[in-house]
């Protein structure tokens, strides 16, 4: 069974910090790893990456992907109180209908 | 930019009544996913369609829950009897092509709190 796991679950930290988020995985037939960012409705796109070790960047966030250690980081800096959302991680894998399988997710609070 | 639309936005209904909500795609895309996402969890996927046919029905709970797309176009998603553990946030996404490689759209979601 295909299986995503984030860490952390949350993080509370102040504007201006810079912050990681996390992404492991086990997958069948990875296809693609996605990141979205979820405020109180439905997940809104940030990145897809299916190559190894090229950066996707978008203003003050950044995502790279590791396919041989099957993890992928999310970056922000300068982080503002806007950002403060939960951040999911999703990997689509082979199979018939190339699932797209979720993981729990990281709250992130930004405080003023 | 083109969404996915969703209705209700929220809808509460008592524990042993029927509840449906509804779903219209982006024009054009094949591939229709209805999502559950229990609070504090990332999203579950429920059902899946390509086209009208289901693809995908293997964690939908067939006892109560059932979903159509009889033209291949919108889509129901239906709860009956509803159950305390059903309340939760139902998300329908839909992507061109059912290998998902030009990526998913969200709607909204429809907010279900069972009582």
């Amino acid at each position: 069974e295909d299986k995503v796991v984030q860490s952390p679950l949350s993080l509370v930290v102040h504007e201006g910090d810079t912050v990681t988020l996390n992404c492991s995985y086990e997958v069948t037939n990875f296809r693609s790893l996605l990141w979205y960012k979820q405020e109180k409705k439905a997940p809104t796109f940030l990145f897809m990456l299916t190559s190894s070790g090229i950066e996707k960047k978008s203003g003050r966030l950044s995502s790279i992907l590791d396919k041989k250690e099957l993890f992928s980081i999310l970056n922000i800096t300068a982080t503002q109180t806007g950002d403060s959302a939960v951040y999911l991680c999703a990997v689509r894998g082979g199979g018939s209908n190339y699932k797209l399988t979720f993981g729990k997710g990281t709250l992130l609070t930004v405080n003023p | 930019e083109a969404e996915v639309a969703q209705s209700p936005r929220y809808k509460i209904t008592e524990k042993s009544q029927a509840v449906a909500f509804w779903c219209d795609p982006i024009s054009g895309h094949a591939t229709l996913y209805w999502y559950r996402q229990i609070l504090g969890q990332g999203p579950e996927l429920l059902v899946q369609f390509q086209d009208e046919s289901v693809v995908d029905d293997s964690q939908l709970p067939k006892d109560r829950f059932s979903a159509e797309r009889l033209k291949g176009v919108d889509s129901t998603l239906k709860i009956q009897p509803a159950e305390l553990g059903d309340s939760a946030m139902y998300l329908c996404a839909s992507s061109l092509t059912g290998t998902g490689e030009y990526g998913y759209t969200f709607g909204s979601g429809t907010r279900l709190t069972v009582v």
